[in-house]
């Protein structure tokens, strides 16, 4: 199973801040990387797919890069909605895998 | 507008086995893949089981694998997981997704709100 690991695992910042959270694959993945962003009580939402095309709906402060082994996403000016748990998900083979996730807490 | 209603979980013994159900709406269910997604306490998201449009192709993390039977009805718009011998490693919170195939790479682009599973004697 392909292996995909984020880092940090845990993230303080304000209101306004920029962020970026990494996900590092253990084999070539392509660009068959997505992002999804997970609050309490509520289905994960997804964010980012094919390593940097965001899905329809998403506010335009929400980027993502990378291909192959090495991704990131970004958060431009984070906003009180975007306090929340991010997760990486491969898509390149199965069983499709997630990060670990990346809690992001206000400072 | 797209939704996935899970319900069927609750409080089961060890070994003991339980039937989710999730409920598909706003869409031609018959058309998509569908999955089971969970998330344990304190923990990320783990993949456990697929299911191919047609039923016809399934399958399983190893940590299911053998326990856990996944099925659809297309006519009734339903996904189901059938949970034996139940584990206290399997408390979490279960949730069913859909899988967008259409654009590359796939993505589970929607999401139900999760039914809550809890194994205890």
């Amino acid at each position: 199973d392909i292996q995909v690991t984020q880092s940090p695992s845990s993230l303080s910042a304000s209101v306004g801040d920029r962020v970026t959270i990494t996900c590092r694959a253990n084999q070539n993945i392509n660009y068959y990387l997505n992002w999804y962003h997970h609050r309490p009580g509520k289905g994960p939402k997804l964010l980012i797919y094919g390593a940097s095309s965001l899905q329809s709906g998403v506010p335009s402060r929400f980027s993502g890069g990378g291909s192959g082994t090495d991704f990131t996403l970004t958060i431009s000016s984070l906003q009180p909605e975007d306090f929340a748990t991010y997760y990486c998900q491969q898509s390149y083979s199965r069983p499709f895998t997630f990060g670990q996730g990346t809690k992001l807490e206000i400072k | 507008q797209v939704q996935l209603v899970e319900s069927g979980g609750g409080l089961v013994k060890p070994g003991g086995s339980l039937r989710l159900s999730c409920v598909a709406s706003g869409f031609n269910f018959s058309d998509y893949y569908m999955s089971w997604i969970r998330q344990a306490p304190g923990k990320g998201l783990e993949w456990l089981s697929y299911i191919s449009s047609s039923g016809q192709t399934t399958d399983y993390a190893d940590s299911v694998k053998g326990r856990f039977t996944i099925s659809r009805d297309n006519g009734k718009n339903s996904l189901y997981l059938q949970m034996i011998g139940l584990r206290a490693g399997d408390t979490a919170l279960y949730y069913c997704a859909r899988e967008l195939r259409m654009r590359l790479p796939s993505t589970y682009d929607f999401w139900g709100q999760g039914t809550l599973v809890t194994v205890s004697p």
